[in-house]
């Protein structure tokens, strides 16, 4: 099983559509879930972090599910100004340092 | 509030010839990293630093050396640079602690590497 394993897309989708992303990942002592944003050509972004209970923000949701070891971004009334790529990011072991998924690639269209 | 900063943003450069990708942040943050980001295989990490004079290989560390002086900067050398080096680097920095609210990394603005 890959550290982490997101689905790569692109998900196509309509101004206003709700979007959702899963991502799975192997190490069960992971201690910190985080999803980033990445336009294209530049850097990581720092969206949300994952929390147990799962946190909002605004149009973005986020879910953690330790027993099946899986978190989910909910995106709802999508804009044009969310296509981007999505990087799901998991800690590893005791320094912090972060195990990056390979992203998934959202379009949203007018 | 510069934040992170790398340079050059961009660099062409020939097959063994070496090469120093900058890297500064100006948030006094313990911890550095440098990654490189691929089609096909997402960020990988490169090497990292816990502290000045403290530093650690990553997933990829083969054909790059990393110092670290003084907290606020972490140069990246590729020693005899190769084309399969050919890739965009990103430097990032978190604080000391390590836990789910200060894992947290934030990353400089890349630097586009062309190995000819």
């Amino acid at each position: 099983r890959k550290e982490v394993e997101q689905d790569p897309g692109p998900f196509n989708v309509p101004e206003g559509a709700t979007v959702a992303f899963n991502c799975t990942y192997s190490n069960s002592a992971s201690q910190s879930f985080f999803w980033y944003r990445q336009d294209c050509r530049k850097e990581p972004k720092l969206l949300m972090s994952v929390y147990s209970s799962g946190n909002e923000d605004g149009r973005f949701t986020a879910q953690l599910n330790r027993a099946s070891q899986y978190i989910s971004l909910l995106i709802r009334d999508s804009k044009l100004s969310d296509s981007a790529t999505y990087l799901c990011v998991v800690n590893k072991g005791s320094q912090g340092n972060l195990i990056f998924g390979k992203g998934t690639k959202l379009s949203v269209k007018p | 509030d510069a934040g992170i900063t790398q340079s050059p943003r961009y660099k062409i450069t020939e097959t063994g010839r070496q090469v120093t990708l900058m890297c500064h942040q100006t948030w006094s943050h313990s911890y550095m990293f440098w990654y490189r980001q691929d089609l096909g295989h997402g960020l990988r990490l490169i090497y990292y630093s816990a502290a000045a004079d403290i530093t650690d290989k990553g997933e990829v560390p083969d054909g790059y050396v990393v110092s670290r002086s003084k907290t606020e900067n972490f140069p990246l050398t590729l020693e005899s640079a190769t084309r399969s080096q050919t890739s965009v680097y990103f430097c990032a920095s978190r604080g000391g602690l390590a836990g789910p609210r200060t894992d947290t990394q934030y990353f400089g603005p890349g630097t586009r590497l062309t190995v000819l």
